[in-house]
């Protein structure tokens, strides 16, 4: 088993809708979890970082983190196109392991 | 402020050629990870600096692969003896501690001919 798993893509979702990301962890030592974005040809860029259990928010993203079942999941409301890339979800106790993502396309 | 650089953007070089593939941190990051990506693939995670702290070097796929990192800042990764297999972007990545997020450099786009 993974220590980090996605679930499998890709996803694809119409333009305004609520695009949902889900990701389990097998370390119930894991403290500290992050979302990535990475658009095609580029390298991940941090959108997220959650270390307590519920959620966060910033603007139009919801990470959401529940220990006791080993999940953390990413919300995007009103996706939009540009939205369109691939997720990375980390976590770990001490050095984060990623998943392997999430193609998530955003249709117009 | 300066983010994470690695050089050279590209590289192309012939099988059995030596590499060496440089990654300059965000200065006082004392965490450095070395990833590698082929197309279309998930970050396969090659080595880890952690302060003074033994590497983890649990990703390197075989003993071609070697890094080191100096004063605690630059790391620089060697390939030896290239093989075409090992033709991916290698990427870089440092955070403050060990459990704080990762900030990644553009990249070294690695092509073995």
């Amino acid at each position: 088993q993974k220590e980090v798993e996605q679930n499998s893509g890709p996803l694809s979702v119409p333009e305004g809708a609520i695009a949902s990301l889900n990701c389990t962890y097998s370390d119930r030592g894991s403290q500290s979890f992050f979302w990535y974005r990475q658009y095609s040809g580029k390298s991940p860029e941090l959108i997220m970082s959650i270390y307590s259990n519920g959620d966060k928010e910033d603007g139009r993203f919801t990470a959401q983190l529940n220990k006791a079942s080993q999940y953390v999941s990413l919300l995007i409301r009103d996706s939009q196109p540009s939205d369109s890339a691939t997720y990375l979800c980390a976590g770990g106790a001490g050095k984060s392991t990623f998943g392997d993502g999430t193609t998530l396309t955003v249709k117009p | 402020g300066a983010g994470v650089s690695q050089s050279p953007s590209n590289k192309v070089t012939e099988k059995g050629k030596d590499v060496e593939l440089r990654c300059d941190p965000i200065s006082g990051h004392t965490a450095l990870y070395w990833y590698r990506q082929s197309l279309g693939q998930g970050l396969e995670f090659l080595i880890y600096f952690q302060g003074n702290s033994a590497p983890d070097k649990s990703g390197l796929p075989s003993d071609r692969f070697s890094a080191e990192r100096t004063g605690g800042s630059v790391s620089t990764l060697t390939i030896q003896r290239t093989q075409q297999e090992d033709s991916a972007v290698y990427l870089c990545a440092s955070s403050l501690q060990r459990d704080q997020p990762q900030h990644f450099g553009d990249g070294t786009r690695l092509s073995i001919l």
